[in-house]
């Protein structure tokens, strides 16, 4: 596609549930980034992937959050046993190679997670 | 501690008058760096971006500024418009091999911008 796709919009789950975010990359990019941005505050890189391999995980929190992108089928972001505090627009963004070559990321619209 | 600082929450100017926006940061290994729009529930667009070689880079009404030796980036909008009225973040990414980092942007907390017609 033009745009990176993310589903779902919204997504509400009480403390404990699992929620699981996905997204699509725009087509021919190789590489994608999941951040958290938490009350309208900076964005926190989350990890990004080149193709299906992790390329840089240095964001994600060690327990209960865990993230994919499998050939053919959308990456997802999943955490586990969600608290208040993983409340947050979650971006996805992807971009043709990595920043420094010169590339843009482009984002996605975001999906907002409410832990009630 | 934050590595990119936008110091100004919020800026108002009037339409037709030039907006700068402002953004320093501390990390001597940034190199690239890039501005992005972001319109209320919609994701952050991108504006523009300058490589550290650089000290200028324009495109249009928008003009990015980069002072490597005082570690200080600015936007300049001219002329302001209404629909400019967003918040503009500053971010950078690190030279490749740096603390892997490379390719991860780090953004700053924003500037909001309101161009009153």
């Amino acid at each position: 596609g033009e745009e990176v796709a993310q589903t779902p919009k919204h997504l509400v789950r009480g403390e404990g549930q699992k929620a699981k975010l996905y997204c699509a990359p725009i087509k021919g990019h190789s590489y994608v980034f999941w951040y958290q941005q938490v009350l309208k505050n900076e964005f926190k890189f989350l990890i990004s992937f080149q193709n299906e391999n992790v390329f840089d995980e240095t964001g994600m929190p060690k327990e209960r959050f865990s993230a994919k992108c499998l050939p053919n089928s959308p990456c997802s972001l999943e955490i586990q046993a969600t608290k208040l505090e993983d409340s947050a627009v979650y971006f996805c963004a992807s971009s043709q190679s990595t920043v420094i070559s010169g590339n843009t990321i482009y984002f996605g619209e975001g999906s907002w997670l409410t832990v009630v | 501690d934050q590595q990119v600082k936008q110091n100004s929450p919020s800026l108002s100017v009037q339409e037709g008058r030039i907006s700068i926006l402002n953004c320093d940061y501390t990390n001597s290994m940034f190199d690239y760096f890039l501005w992005y729009k972001k319109y209320p529930a919609e994701g952050p667009t991108f504006l523009i971006s300058i490589s550290s070689i650089k000290d200028k880079n324009e495109d249009g009404r928008f003009t990015v500024f980069l002072n490597k030796s005082a570690k200080h980036l600015s936007l300049h909008i001219v002329p302001s418009q209404p629909g400019d009225s967003a918040v503009y973040f500053c971010a950078a990414s690190a030279k490749e091999g740096y603390g892997g980092s490379q390719g991860n942007l780090i953004f700053g907390k924003g500037t909001k911008l309101s161009v009153k017609p």
